[in-house]
């Protein structure tokens, strides 16, 4: 079957750290690039980080440049969102999905059902 | 940053009825970097349009998405039950990537 489904969401405190982690399977990961997104309550869709499909190169939206950290394992198909010195504006549901197309011209095919970060004191 | 405007926020209608979905671009995306999205609650985003007007793997053929430049419209011919959700277009004509805020159809 394919799909992707994220886990490793939860409650944390401002500052605190956060890893997210994406199973795909039923495809070739390897040969796709992969991204997170989010979705904050009352906004819009958020790309927060994109990575090439060997892992080579990394894409990050400006408000987490810095912060979070893409990586992935072709080996396990996984991919992970390492969160560092989370804020409040952080809360949301992040959502893993597959990438089609070429730097920039991405588009999304398969996304999971997401996983939701709180960030709270 | 290429801002994605969508109209209305929210539509309501009735099971059979045309909806008509509207994405501005605060610049011009050219007729191929569009793309739309359907969202329904506890769900997966699910990709339904790509490239201004292809519809994607597996989408009924009453989705349907047209226009360039910068004004964009997806059309659902005669709406289904299973199609009351929350529909996102989105850019992918450089970087950073954008979505607009959604249009709730109700």
């Amino acid at each position: 079957q394919v799909q992707l489904v994220e886990s490793g969401g939860g409650v944390v405190q401002p500052g605190r750290s956060l890893r997210l982690s994406c199973a795909a399977s039923g495809f070739t990961f390897r040969s796709y690039g992969m991204q997170w997104v989010r979705l904050a309550p009352g906004k819009g869709l958020d790309c927060v980080a994109i990575i090439w499909y060997d892992g080579s190169n990394m894409y990050y939206g400006d408000s987490v440049k810095g912060r979070f950290t893409i990586s992935r394992d072709n080996s396990k198909n996984m991919v992970y969102l390492q969160m560092n010195s989370l804020r409040v504006e952080d809360t949301a549901v992040y959502y893993c999905a597959r990438v089609i197309g070429n730097n920039p011209h991405w588009y999304f095919d398969l996304w999971g059902r997401g996983t939701l970060v709180t960030v709270s004191s | 940053e290429i801002v994605l405007t969508q109209s209305p926020g929210t539509l309501s209608l009735s099971p059979g009825e045309r909806a008509t979905l509207s994405c501005r671009a605060s610049q011009s995306v050219s007729s191929t970097y569009l793309a739309w999205y359907q969202q329904k609650p506890g769900q997966a985003p699910r990709l339904l349009i790509y490239g201004a007007s292809s519809r994607a793997t597996g989408i009924p053929d009453r989705f349907s998405g047209s226009g360039s430049g910068t004004d964009f419209t997806l059309t659902i011919s005669r709406l289904e039950p299973e199609d009351f959700a929350v529909y996102y277009c989105q850019h992918y004509y450089s970087l950073p990537l954008t979505f607009g805020q959604g249009t709730k159809v109700e």
